[in-house]
């Protein structure tokens, strides 16, 4: 079955270190993937997506990059800010058959401060 | 444009009792779908609804059940009541198109309700 496999946090960072969180995943056919936010005590935003291989997201200073070869979509910021701190979902939707629900990570929480 | 919006944001329930929650779809989409998120977890598919019809399950009991009706909107009931339902539940929905549309937009999520089970 559909996999994804993040990395732990939390991630601790100063404001304006640079970021990157590892998301692999396991899946039947060609996914989309995304990385959702999640901010305390609210749902989920979209933050960014890819739909095929080599494709890239990008989404207020984030990008992930679709690497098939590797089975990664890794979350990358060149500057984090305080704002940034929340909970990060990497997610994936099969495009096999009729399935479309979403797959996630357990999520990677981060924590940015002064 | 109002998003997704789901009612109650909190609910606290006794063991063995029921509950149903509500969601109202994003204007313009026609697919709901249904999320349990456990504290320090990733949202987990419960179901999903399309032409007021169960179209995938995830592996959830019975005792989760779901309706959609014409408008989309979209109820979740859970039987029964165990202390492990407590948790987060997210409703989200999708414009029409199927897979594609999944693929091209993902899901548009609510806040979700927050139950707890004592």
């Amino acid at each position: 079955g559909n996999s994804v496999t993040q990395m732990e946090g939390p991630v601790t960072l100063s404001e304006e270190a640079f970021l990157t969180i590892n998301c692999t995943y396991t899946a039947t056919g060609y996914p989309s993937l995304f990385w959702y936010v999640q901010y305390p005590g609210e749902g989920l935003q979209l933050l960014l997506k890819a739909t095929k291989a080599d494709d890239k997201g990008s989404n207020k200073g984030f990008e992930a990059t679709y690497r098939k070869e590797t089975t990664s979509f890794h979350l990358e910021k060149g500057s984090v800010q305080v704002s940034d701190s929340a909970v990060y979902f990497c997610a994936l939707s099969s495009n096999t058959g009729t399935a479309s629900k979403l797959t996630f990570g357990t999520g990677t929480r981060l924590q940015v401060t002064l | 444009d109002a998003g997704v919006t789901q009612s109650p944001t909190h609910l606290i329930k006794t063991r063995g009792q029921q509950v149903t929650l509500r969601c109202s779809p994003k204007s313009g989409h026609d697919t709901v779908s249904w999320y349990q998120q456990a504290l320090g977890q990733g949202p987990q598919f419960i179901f999903q609804y399309y032409e007021e019809e169960e179209r995938q399950r995830g592996n959830f009991p019975d005792r989760f059940s779901g309706h959609q009706f014409p408008n989309y909107s979209s109820e979740l009931n859970v039987n029964a009541l165990l202390l492990g339902d407590s948790a987060l539940y997210l409703c989200a929905s999708r414009p029409p198109g199927g897979r594609s549309s999944t693929s091209v937009y993902g899901y548009t999520f609510g806040s979700g309700t927050r139950l707890t089970v004592v």
